[in-house]
C-alpha cells in the first residue's frame, strides 16, 4: 500500500542553524511533491511545490529537493529563526491529482 | 480574499447528535476539499468536489457522513449520528485548477475541532 513517511519526532535546532525535515515515499509515483506549513490551531499554508522532472526548488529560506529513485524529498530551512517553529507537511500528488499528505514533521528552533 | 471560511471553530456535542460543518471556499476556485486531522492518522482525506459534484467520497468513513456542495460558494459536512471515534479537527480546502495545472496547492481553512462526548 501507499505510505508516505515523516519523522514523527520533533526536530529541534539552534536559530541560525539549517534546518533539514525528510519525506520518504514508497508504493507511489507522484507527479508533485507540495510542502506545507500548520501552525497550532491553523490550516496548512502551502510554501513550495517541486515536480517530479525538477531535482531542486527554491523559495527565499527554503529549499525543496526531490529523488525519485531515492523516493525522497528534503525540506531546508537556512538560518532558521524561531518564528520557523511549526508543523511541516508533506503532500503526493499522483494520478488523481489530489493530495495525500504525510503526518508531518514539528520543527523547533530556539533563540 | 477572505480565504476558506469554516464554521463553526468548535463545535461540542453529545453522542447520537447530528453534527453539520460549514465552509465556504475561496471565490472561483472549481475543486473543494474535506479532510479530517487526528494525531493517530494524520490528515485524511474525505470527500472531494470539482465544480459542485462529488467526485471521489471513498474516504467517507461510514454512511453516517454526507457531505453537499448545493453551490460554487458552499458546502456542507454532516454527521448522523455522531459518535466519539469522530472527535477530529476537519479541515475544508478549495484550489483553483482553471489553467489546467494539476499540481494546484490547496488552500485550507482553518478547520472546525468536533469533539463528541
Amino acid at each position: 500500500s501507499q505510505k508516505i513517511e515523516q519523522n514523527s519526532e520533533a526536530l529541534n535546532i539552534q536559530e541560525g542553524k539549517t534546518a533539514t525535515l525528510t519525506c520518504n515515499y514508497t508504493n507511489y509515483s507522484p507527479a508533485y511533491l507540495q510542502w506545507y506549513r500548520q501552525d497550532p490551531g491553523r490550516g496548512p499554508v502551502f510554501l513550495l511545490l517541486i515536480r517530479e522532472n525538477e531535482k531542486e526548488k527554491r523559495k527565499e529560506r527554503l529549499k525543496v529537493t526531490f529523488d525519485t529513485t531515492l523516493k525522497q524529498s528534503l525540506f531546508h530551512i537556512t538560518a532558521s529563526q524561531p518564528a520557523d517553529s511549526a508543523t511541516y507537511l508533506c503532500a503526493l500528488v499522483g494520478g488523481s491529482y489530489i493530495p495525500t499528505f504525510g503526518r508531518g514533521t514539528s520543527l523547533i528552533v530556539h533563540p | 480574499d477572505a480565504g476558506v471560511i469554516q464554521s463553526p471553530r468548535h463545535e461540542v456535542t453529545e453522542m447520537g447528535q447530528e453534527v453539520t460543518l460549514r465552509c465556504k471556499p475561496i471565490s472561483g476556485h472549481d475543486y473543494l476539499f474535506w479532510y479530517r486531522q487526528t494525531m493517530m492518522r494524520g490528515l485524511e482525506l474525505l470527500i472531494y468536489f470539482n465544480n459542485n459534484v462529488p467526485i471521489d467520497d471513498s474516504g467517507m468513513p461510514e454512511d453516517r457522513f454526507s457531505a453537499k456542495m448545493p453551490n460554487a460558494s458552499f458546502s456542507t459536512l454532516k454527521i448522523q449520528p455522531s459518535e466519539p471515534r469522530d472527535s477530529a479537527v476537519y479541515f475544508c480546502a478549495s484550489s483553483a485548477r482553471v489553467l489546467g495545472d494539476m499540481g494546484s496547492p490547496l488552500h485550507f481553512g482553518n478547520g472546525t475541532r468536533l469533539t463528541v462526548t
